[in-house]
């Protein structure tokens, strides 16, 4: 079975400045997907970013980029330039390849982007 | 239109009532998917269906019943309820069940059992 741990109940940061929000994963499998989902408060949960394990480069959208490190089963979310609206529940999810899209979510961070 | 629309918003019942959650997309998604939430913690997956058919269903007690009578729409089927059945019931949709595809989430229908 396939745990996901994010060590970090609740950050915050200042607006305009960098956030790294942590995450690691357990498993045994060598084909996997990895996401980071954010959840903002009373609205929908968004995707934000997705890794493909057998990808070598890290994955980037915008102000969003993780840095995998697989083998250390670590996959960790940075935020550049905060914004108020990054102020949301962060899940950290897994999955295996040919799973069925069925994702393990880690326990979630609170993240508060402060003015 | 990428979006999943979920209603009711908010819904409360006793514990004896019969009461549906519905879930739609006109994405095109052949997978849809049932979380429930509560606060404070991830999702947990209830129940999967694919090409309208179920294919996982994760344990969940027969007070739940879930239907899914065509690709758009999925049902949540409520009976005799308990007060910890209580939490965001989220429904989701994807592209396939293969591979990983972006699960697109729904705003949820916050159930409260009294």
């Amino acid at each position: 079975a396939q745990t996901v741990t994010q060590s970090q109940p609740e950050m915050s940061v200042q607006e305009a400045e960098t956030v790294t929000l942590s995450c690691t994963y357990d498993t045994s499998e060598n084909n996997y997907y990895l996401f980071w989902y954010k959840q903002p408060p009373s609205r929908q949960m968004i995707l934000v970013i997705r890794q493909e394990a057998y990808k070598q480069q890290n994955a980037t959208e915008n102000r969003f980029s993780v840095n995998f490190q697989k083998a250390a089963k670590s996959f960790s979310l940075k935020i550049s330039d905060s914004q108020l609206g990054d102020t949301a529940m962060y899940f950290c999810a897994f999955t295996r390849y040919n799973a069925g899209n069925m994702l393990t979510f880690g326990g979630g961070t609170r993240l508060m982007v402060k003015p | 239109d990428t979006e999943v629309t979920q209603t009711p918003k908010h819904l409360v019942m006793g514990m004896t009532n019969k009461k549906s959650l519905k879930c739609e997309q006109h994405m095109g998604h052949r997978a849809m998917y049932w979380y429930k939430q509560k606060a404070k913690k991830p999702p947990e997956l209830m129940f999967v269906y694919s090409y309208e058919k179920l294919s996982i269903n994760e344990s969940v007690p027969s007070r739940f019943s879930p239907e899914c009578p065509n690709s758009s729409l999925l049902n949540l089927h409520l009976h005799a309820l308990q007060p910890e059945d209580s939490a965001l019931y989220l429904c989701a949709s994807s592209q396939a069940r293969t591979g990983a595809y972006e699960q697109y989430f729904g705003p949820g229908t916050r159930l409260t059992v009294t």
